[in-house]
């Protein structure tokens, strides 16, 4: 199947401080990449939806100038999380969809980012 | 309600048994459907799609009932390596913009 990236797979980071995540599509274009969080035991929540050369939709509850989401390239999306807090300490997953597929189209996950904020 | 609702387990069940789950969902216009395993710390992964027809890979069986808006898979002789989270998806799609939701996951544990 395609191949999803996503780089750094771990982060430590202080309280305040900013934190870039990227994903791309390695072997595919995606025109749409999808961005989730996943805290312990729960099930994952989509925060965005990322669409090449245009603004990312964020779902209700989802800060925008906190999330910030670009999606430059057919292979490319980043999440900054900007001035981090300890409640933002979770998993975060990006998938991509494939421009080729029809309406059954698949979405290919990353390997996920953890985050953790002290 | 939620938009995609799965009974979160755990199941617990012997290796050889035959385990089934379903996803029910809220929004009649939903347009795909599928299932993802998820292992415990890792991303999701997908399963199967489930087509409206019905769909068979191995010892997986996927199957969509839109009357009463559920999907259901059923895993006949269950391995060890079956234990995950099972996810249902399912995709709704409007003026051009994907809806994507996951259902909160099924606990599957296969005991020896």
């Amino acid at each position: 199947g395609a191949v999803v990236s996503q780089h750094p797979s771990w982060v430590i980071c202080k309280s305040g401080t900013s934190v870039k995540i990227e994903c791309r599509s390695l072997d595919f274009q995606a025109t749409t990449m999808f961005w989730y969080r996943q805290f312990p035991k729960q099930s994952l929540m989509l925060m965005a939806t990322s669409n090449e050369g245009s603004k990312a939709t964020y779902e209700q509850g989802v800060e925008k100038d906190k999330f910030l989401i670009n999606h430059a390239s057919l292979t490319l999306s980043t999440l900054t999380v900007t001035s981090a807090h300890p409640e933002d300490s979770s998993f975060y997953i990006c998938s991509a969809r494939d421009l080729i597929a029809g309406l059954q189209e698949t979405q290919y996950f990353g390997p996920g980012t953890r985050l953790l904020v002290l | 309600r939620k938009e995609v609702e799965q009974d979160p387990g755990p199941f617990n069940v012997p290796e050889g048994a035959t385990v089934a789950f379903n996803c029910t969902y809220s929004n009649s216009a939903s347009q795909s459907f599928f299932w993802y395993r998820q292992d415990c710390r890792k991303e999701p992964k997908l399963l199967m799609s489930v087509y409206s027809s019905g769909n068979e890979d191995g010892r997986f069986t996927a199957q969509l009932n839109r009357a009463s808006q559920y999907i259901s898979l059923l895993i006949r002789d269950s391995k060890l390596s079956d234990s995950a989270t099972y996810l249902c998806v399912v995709n709704y799609f409007s003026g051009g913009y994907q809806k994507v939701t996951f259902g909160t996951g099924t606990k599957l544990q296969v005991i020896p």
